[in-house]
């Protein structure tokens, strides 16, 4: 079965520490993506890669980095973390091959509060 | 560039009631249309989908037809049952990137027994 798994459900951090959030994949798939889930505004794609140490930005980069050292592995980075970056984070992956009609894979979701 | 807009919740429905949520998109040529749901505590996961103008996608009792005429992907339910309670998500990929997405601001529906 499909699994994408998120290494925290909530996290609680304060303004400017440093925060990481990870996001493992066991597809085998080349493309994983990194989103923003805020009430009203729906899902916002902050990064994506589309391979090992590759990245590209999406709509919402500012003040988030990522990082893909391993095909099954990506991670958000907040390098210093704002209360406006609180909110629900979602990764999700599927293949290089994907196209029409094909669907990302959706891990469970991080919520991270920044107080 | 490319948009999805749907309607604004809560919606707000009685078991057993007929559902339909509006969904409209905004994209360049012929993009793939989606339906995707998060239930309560869970991540998204597909409900349906829709590639071509006229195809409609159906699933667990949804479906939504692919109008081209009026850029829309409306979600229908004809009997709404409590565990469909869930925030529904829009979505299209474009036609010349079909491993993106591009989502509408979801829509909560909260079914009453």
């Amino acid at each position: 079965d499909v699994k994408v798994t998120q290494s925290s459900r909530y996290l609680v951090k304060r303004t400017g520490e440093k925060v990481f959030l990870e996001c493992v994949q066991d597809m085998d798939h080349e493309n994983m993506f990194w989103y923003r889930q805020d009430p009203g505004l729906g899902l916002r794609l902050i990064y994506f890669s589309y391979d090992v140490k590759m990245k590209e930005k999406g709509d919402i980069p500012e003040g988030y980095s990522v990082s893909r050292e391993k095909k099954e592995r990506f991670s958000l980075i907040l390098e210093s973390a704002s209360t406006n970056q609180t909110s629900m984070y979602l990764c999700a992956s599927n293949s290089r091959l994907a196209g029409r009609g094909d669907e990302q894979f959706f891990g469970p979701g991080t919520r991270l509060t920044v107080l | 560039g490319d948009s999805v807009t749907q309607m604004e919740g809560p919606v707000t429905l009685s078991e057993e009631a007929f559902l339909t949520i509006n969904c409209t998109y905004t994209a360049t040529g012929y993009p793939s249309l989606f339906w995707y749901v998060q239930y309560p505590g869970e991540g998204l996961q597909l409900l349906l989908k829709a590639t071509k103008a006229d195809d409609k996608g159906s699933n667990k009792g949804f479906e939504a037809t692919y109008r081209k005429e009026t850029t829309s992907f409306h979600l229908e339910k004809g009997s709404v049952q409590v565990s469909d309670s869930a925030v529904y998500f829009c979505a299209l990929s474009p036609e010349y990137a079909g491993n993106m997405l591009t989502f509408g601001g979801g829509t909560r529906l909260m079914v009453k027994p």
